[in-house]
């Protein structure tokens, strides 16, 4: 059973901080992506990582992925609020297999 | 708005009574999925079409659920008998598959449903 474990599930952090969230995967995958949810929001796409060793990089947010190692991690620097959010990976197998979303909460 | 469109965006319902959602996909992507997402979870896939064609459908998804595209455009999910058990949030994503394999998709905005 492919599997999609994300750590830490919840996160409190202050602003200005550096932090990791992490994301591990069971099977084999050529695709996975990073989605943000804001609070009774929808999903919206911030990365899809397509190789081993790709990295990519939006305003504070940079990911990566690690095939080797079924291994993709979200690294935050220097953090504001308004990234105050939910993030989800989800691995491609088939279909969209999802972690259960790391809860990330930026005090000001 | 030229996103994916779902209707209602609340539902609240007596248990056993029937629900029925709407999704409009971005108007030329071919593939429609649906989702169900409870709290503190990631969206679990529920079925998913080709065109009109529902290609596949989780073996976790009760005989109370049925989806349809008839006509390729937008689709409906139909929950019967509902339960207390089916309060969730309901996503519907859409994409354009070129081949065979995994496309991008691109949600909309829910539909949460409650049972009392």
């Amino acid at each position: 059973e492919l599997k999609v474990e994300q750590n830490p599930l919840f996160l409190s952090m202050q602003e200005g901080k550096n932090y990791t969230i992490y994301c591990n995967y069971s099977t084999t995958s050529d695709r996975l992506y990073w989605y943000r949810q804001d609070p009774g929001k929808s999903l919206e796409s911030l990365f899809v990582l397509l190789s081993n060793g790709a990295v990519k990089q939006e305003g504070r947010l940079m990911a990566s992925l690690d095939t080797k190692a079924r291994l993709s991690t979200l690294h935050i620097t220097a953090a504001v609020h308004d990234l105050s959010a939910t993030y989800f990976c989800a691995v491609v197998a088939y279909q969209l297999i999802w972690g259960a979303g790391t809860k990330l909460i930026i005090k000001p | 708005d030229t996103g994916v469109s779902q209707d209602p965006r609340h539902k609240i319902t007596k248990r056993g009574q029937n629900v029925t959602f709407r999704c409009d996909p971005i108007s030329e992507h071919n593939r429609l999925y649906w989702y169900r997402q409870t709290l503190g979870q990631g969206p679990e896939f529920l079925t998913y079409f080709q065109n009109e064609a529902q290609l596949e459908k989780s073996r976790l998804l009760s005989d109370r659920f049925s989806a349809e595209r008839p006509k390729g455009s937008f689709s409906t999910l139909e929950i019967q008998r509902t339960e207390q058990g089916d309060s969730a949030m309901y996503l519907c994503a859409s994409s354009l598959a070129r081949g065979q394999g995994y496309y991008e998709q691109y949600f909309g905005p829910g539909t949460r449903l409650t049972v009392t």
